[in-house]
């Protein structure tokens, strides 16, 4: 079964500086979808990035970018200039072709002023 | 707002009751999508409708059942309920039958079972 690992409960960062949050999974698929989605206190979560499986260059969303590393199963997501509307928890995602969608534990990330 | 809303944002109710949560998805989506997170398992698919059929299955349980209406709103009904099913159930609608595709979420019903 497949599963995602976010190994970093919770991440701080500087305000303009920059963060990178980890996630690992496991799958036997060769296609299938990757996502990140960050969920603010107001609780509705919201997608920030998604990569798919089969294209090698990583997804960038303005200040959002990943780093896709197939082989060794990892996607991050780096958030670039953090702002204060950032804090929130982050939940990386796993998607394979059986309508099964996994999320990891999530990462709390805060950021300082 | 994401479009999608959830009715009631808050329910409080009593071990063995039986609730139902409400869910209308944006306007266009032919899919639901319904999820359960808790402290302990985390965030759950439970299950997916597709236009008004049940497209897939997750972790969801027997007592716990849903449908989806011709108007494409869904409810999901939990019944016999149990202090581990409080949790904070969210529906999310997307356009096609895929979760690949962008899922746009609810704020979430926050269950409380005393």
């Amino acid at each position: 079964a497949q599963t995602v690992t976010q190994s970093q409960p919770e991440m701080s960062v500087q305000e303009a500086e920059t963060v990178t949050l980890s996630c690992t999974y496991d799958t036997s698929e060769s296609d299938y979808y990757l996502f990140w989605y960050k969920q603010p206190p107001s609780r509705q979560m919201i997608l920030v990035i998604r990569q798919e499986a089969y294209k090698q260059q990583n997804a960038t969303e303005n200040r959002f970018s990943v780093n896709f590393q197939k082989a060794a199963k990892s996607f991050s997501l780096k958030i670039s200039d953090s702002q204060l509307g950032d804090a929130a928890m982050y939940f990386c995602a796993h998607y394979n072709n059986n309508n099964d969608m996994r999320f990891g534990a999530g990462t709390r990330l805060t950021v300082k002023p | 707002d994401s479009g999608v809303t959830q009715t009631p944002k808050h329910l409080i109710t009593a071990t063995g009751q039986r609730v139902t949560l409400r869910c209308s998805p944006r306007s266009g989506d032919l899919s639901v999508y319904w999820y359960q997170q808790s402290l302990d398992q985390g965030l759950q698919f439970l299950i997916q409708y597709y236009n008004g059929e049940e497209r897939a299955k997750g972790n969801i349980l027997e007592r716990f059942s849903a449908q989806q209406f011709p108007d494409l709103h869904s409810e999901l009904n939990l019944s016999s309920l149990e202090l581990g099913d409080s949790a904070l159930y969210f529906c999310a609608s997307s356009v096609g039958s895929r979760p690949y595709e962008k899922l746009f979420f609810g704020s979430g019903t926050q269950l409380s079972v005393l």
